[in-house]
């Protein structure tokens, strides 16, 4: 299947950073990413899509000046949670699809554990 | 609104069969995914049924019933690795996921 390669895997940060998170899609040209966050024993919660080329579609309740997300190419998408509370502490997750009428599979990054201390 | 309702926490011994049933109350139908998730892990994924019946894919098999609302997944021949959680997944019509909460499948030997 198709490869979706997010980085890092665990960042620890103070409160009052920035941390940037990458996606990318290795081997397929994603024109639609998904950023989801997912607390302890809940399920995910999606926090935003991103669609190449464009401004990013955020969900109700979603910050969108803390969580600044640029897709700038068809195989990159990036999250940057500015001033890091830690309660921003949490499971951040991309996905990608190659085309977006494609729904037979949604493909997911490895997910990164941000910690806010 | 739209709603996913699958049960919270499930125990199956090793070797044995176990079905994970999933309803869906969605705006419109697009399909339905079923996820495993390890903890600490992002989601794999297992299966998609957008018609009505059971697909098999080895130990796996995925069951739809589109009047029914309603979705299982089926899981043979367990193994220790099974111990995970399942993610049941609708896409509505507007081909946004619409997210159950997980169901622990608790695997003991």
């Amino acid at each position: 299947g198709a490869v979706v390669s997010q980085h890092p895997s665990r960042v620890i940060c103070k409160s009052g950073t920035s941390v940037k998170i990458e996606c990318r899609s290795l081997d397929f040209q994603a024109t639609t990413m998904f950023w989801y966050r997912q607390f302890p024993k809940q399920s995910l919660m999606l926090m935003a899509t991103s669609n190449e080329g464009s401004k990013a579609t955020y969900e109700q309740g979603v910050e969108k000046d803390k969580f600044l997300i640029n897709h700038a190419s068809l195989t990159l998408s990036t999250l940057t949670v500015t001033s890091a509370h830690p309660e921003d502490s949490s499971f951040y997750i991309c996905s990608a699809r190659p085309h977006s009428n494609d729904w037979t599979e949604a493909f997911f990054g490895q997910g990164t554990r941000l910690t806010v201390v | 609104g739209q709603n996913i309702d699958q049960p919270t926490e499930m125990t199956a011994t090793e070797g044995a069969i176990v079905q994970i049933n999933c309803t869906y109350q969605t705006s419109g139908f697009n399909g339905l995914f079923w996820y495993q998730q390890h903890a600490g892990e992002a989601p794999t994924f297992l299966s998609y049924n957008v018609l009505d019946g059971l697909e098999e894919k080895g130990r796996f098999s995925s069951f739809l019933s589109r009047s029914k609302g309603y979705s299982y997944l089926l899981l043979k021949e367990l193994q220790m690795k099974d111990s995970a959680s399942y993610l049941c997944a609708a896409v509505d019509s507007n081909y946004q996921l619409i997210w159950g909460a997980g169901t622990k499948l608790i695997i003991k030997p």
